[in-house]
């Protein structure tokens, strides 16, 4: 069974540059969440992918945005990219059951992308 | 609001001593309850669960127990490791909704 993989580990980017992240779900999962981990602090929710549509958001603005893709994988994109939004990005995969209210189901996460914006 | 709290770090202990780090939960309804562990430069690993008043999950030597009377998911651990040196998390769900995390405690273990 394969995990939670991400990709770049790490990136450096500039203020005003955009930038995408990558995570391919476990096998089996068909649901995407992603959080921010600030240094020293706890995850925090941006948003859920299920069926290739956003299936919840956190408190995160427009200029953050994602994709799911039909083998589950997905895409984290971030516009405009300011210096606070440096920080540890995880991604997480869990299973959605066929009647499609959501996922009760753990959440398993991957390594993170570690983004330093300067 | 749905809240965690985790009781603040770092907490420093000897090899073999007992742990217990703190955790209380603001929620409405029946949450299910998530203790995860995040080792230096990796992401978060599920360490244990709980998802009804009472239960208590236990894995690698580590428990807590679901306590609705207190709002509390104590995790405590009868004989550390320096491999157990990590940052620990308290998180909580309702239902389908998202994970909401505490600030983590970070637990050093001396040989």
């Amino acid at each position: 069974e394969t995990g939670v993989t991400q990709s770049p580990t790490h990136l450096i980017k500039t203020r005003g540059q955009q930038v995408t992240l990558r995570c391919s779900s476990q096998s089996g999962h068909n649901t995407v969440s992603w959080y921010q981990q600030a240094l020293g602090q706890g995850p925090q929710f941006i948003f859920q992918y299920y069926r290739e549509e956003e299936n919840g958001r956190g408190n995160f603005p427009p200029r953050f945005s994602g994709l799911q893709f039909p083998n589950y994988s997905s895409e984290l994109n971030v516009n405009a990219l300011e210096l606070d939004d440096s920080a540890l990005y995880l991604c997480a995969s869990s299973l959605t059951s066929a009647s499609g209210t959501g996922s009760r189901e753990t959440q398993y996460f991957g390594p993170g992308t570690r983004l330093l914006v300067l | 609001g749905n809240s965690v709290t985790q009781m603040e770090g770092p907490v420093t202990l000897s090899e073999e001593a007992f742990l217990t780090i703190n955790c209380t939960y603001t929620a409405t309804g029946y949450p299910s309850l998530f203790w995860y562990v995040q080792y230096p430069g990796e992401g978060l690993q599920l360490l244990l669960k709980a998802t009804k008043a009472d239960d208590k999950g236990s894995n690698k030597g580590f428990e807590a127990t679901y306590r609705k009377e207190t709002t509390s998911f104590h995790l405590e651990k009868g004989s550390v490791q320096v491999s157990d040196s990590a940052v620990y998390f308290c998180a909580l769900r309702r239902g389908t909704d998202k994970l909401i995390f505490g600030t983590g405690t970070r637990l050093q273990v001396f040989p």
